[in-house]
């Protein structure tokens, strides 16, 4: 059963474009929102994470937004540029619980 | 700098074979996973530990085992090798309490090959 549901699963996006990446979650008890960034050969590595008692949450280019009434965030990156391409994935956990990751997006921003 | 290294980036293997996919972390963590990665489906959890010699099954467990003898190193093993354990394979720590969830550290991975 797939707890947090992750879309599109890829992206193309011209340089200074923003690409939007989704995520729905159905376990309400969810409290830590992450999101893993992964280069080709490399593993996952953390991004940028929110806790649901703030609405956004900026690091540089890169924002998440948070909706608790609809269960839903997203990944917001601001001027993206080709270094920015990468597969990106959301997670959810509950308490300190284990991670439940989404399906990942690739994202390729074009010169 | 943290680190998690794993033994080997690329393995192929034989229908049948035991395997051992090792890992180790440098961080004093508590909390070690491995998961496999197959394009579509993210990131699965296999197995996870939270201390040494303790072991929890993760979501897709069947057909692996683990071993924690040493708080730095964990270990995931494949009894029997079969052709749908193709995959990459990624072990990583995180620190934090009782129980895991806060950043977990990834290593490289392991792109395996059953023949």
């Amino acid at each position: 059963q797939q707890q947090v549901k992750q879309s599109p699963q890829s992206l193309i996006v011209q340089k200074g474009g923003i690409p939007i990446i989704n995520c729905a979650y159905e376990n309400t008890a969810f409290d830590y929102f992450p999101w893993y960034q992964q280069f080709p050969g490399k593993g996952p590595a953390l991004l940028i994470a929110i806790r649901p008692d703030v609405s956004e949450k900026k690091e540089g280019r890169f924002t998440i937004s948070f909706n608790k009434s609809a269960k839903q965030f997203s990944l917001h990156i601001m001027d993206s540029q080709p270094g920015d391409s990468a597969t990106y994935f959301c997670a959810a956990s509950e308490g300190n619980e284990k991670l439940t990751f989404g399906t990942g997006t690739r994202l390729t921003i074009i010169p | 700098d943290v680190k998690v290294t794993q033994s080997s980036r690329y393995l192929v293997k034989r229908t049948g074979e035991k395997v051992f996919l090792e890992c180790v972390q440098d961080m004093d963590h508590e909390n070690m996973f491995w998961y496999r990665q197959d394009p579509g489906l993210g990131l699965r959890l296999i197995y996870f530990s939270y201390d040494v010699k303790m072991k929890e099954k993760g979501d897709i467990p069947e057909g692996y085992s683990v071993s924690r003898e040493k708080k730095e190193r964990f270990s995931l093993i494949l009894e029997s090798a079969s052709t749908n354990q193709t995959s990459m394979y990624l072990c990583a720590s995180s620190s934090g309490g009782a129980r895991g969830g806060n950043e977990q550290f990834f290593g490289p991975g392991t792109r395996l090959t059953v023949l």
